[in-house]
């Protein structure tokens, strides 16, 4: 079993419909990240969060620690949020990053 | 430069032939990871820089893998003896804090085609 595993894997929703993708990991963490990958491009972080919940714009990030569970919500969704989005998480005693295999998300006009 | 910049950001190896993917990290990021990224998959993990010092590499996945830092900057991933699975985009990522634990910022990635 992954020690990351997201959910859904595919997602395609209309414009205008609210998302949300979730993340469940099995080890102790000291920070989970939401990235973001384009096709052909590069990574960017969206959030990075140790508890409770961030908001960025259409964009919120909430967390679980007890649960061990996050989500990442987007409202309004839009076309070009269309992307792959990751969750990985930083293991409590370590350096590396362990990723989710990604949720591709299409948003339809 | 501003972010993380990856060279080059395409290669074709012929199989056998000895490679190296370069990083240039934000200025002053003490962090520095390198991700192999195969087709379709989530990155995984290769190796963990701090300053020049390369803390962890339980993640290259062979001795044919190899990455120095040697001067706490700028990075080189070697691959020698490349061979077709090798075949994956390499992204590197810094942050300015130790470990994992701080916002990443990921370059373009370098992505490796070996024939």
């Amino acid at each position: 079993k992954n020690e990351v595993e997201q959910s859904p894997q595919n997602l395609t929703a209309q414009e205008g419909e609210f998302i949300t993708i979730n993340c469940s990991y099995s080890v102790g963490i000291s920070a989970l990240h939401w990235l973001q990958q384009h096709p052909g491009g590069g990574i960017v972080s969206l959030f990075m969060l140790s508890s409770g919940k961030k908001k960025h714009g259409r964009l919120i990030a909430t967390i679980n620690i007890q649960e061990k569970h996050s989500s990442l919500h987007i409202t309004a969704s839009h076309p070009r949020d269309s992307a792959v989005y990751i969750c990985a998480v930083t293991r409590e005693y370590g350096n590396k990053l362990v990723f989710g295999a990604g949720t591709i998300l299409r948003v339809k006009s | 430069g501003a972010g993380v910049s990856q060279s080059p950001r395409y290669k074709v190896a012929k199989r056998g032939q000895d490679v190296a993917l370069r990083c240039d990290p934000i200025s002053g990021h003490v962090s520095l990871f390198w991700y192999q990224q195969a087709l379709g998959q989530g990155p995984e993990f290769l190796t963990y820089f701090q300053n020049e010092a390369q803390l962890d590499k339980s993640g290259l996945p062979s001795d044919r893998f190899f990455a120095e830092r040697p001067e706490g900057s700028v990075s080189t991933l070697k691959i020698q003896r490349t061979q077709q699975e090798d075949s994956a985009v390499y992204l590197c990522a810094s942050t300015t804090r130790r470990g994992g634990t701080g916002e990443l910022f990921f370059g373009e990635g370098s992505r490796l085609t070996v024939l």
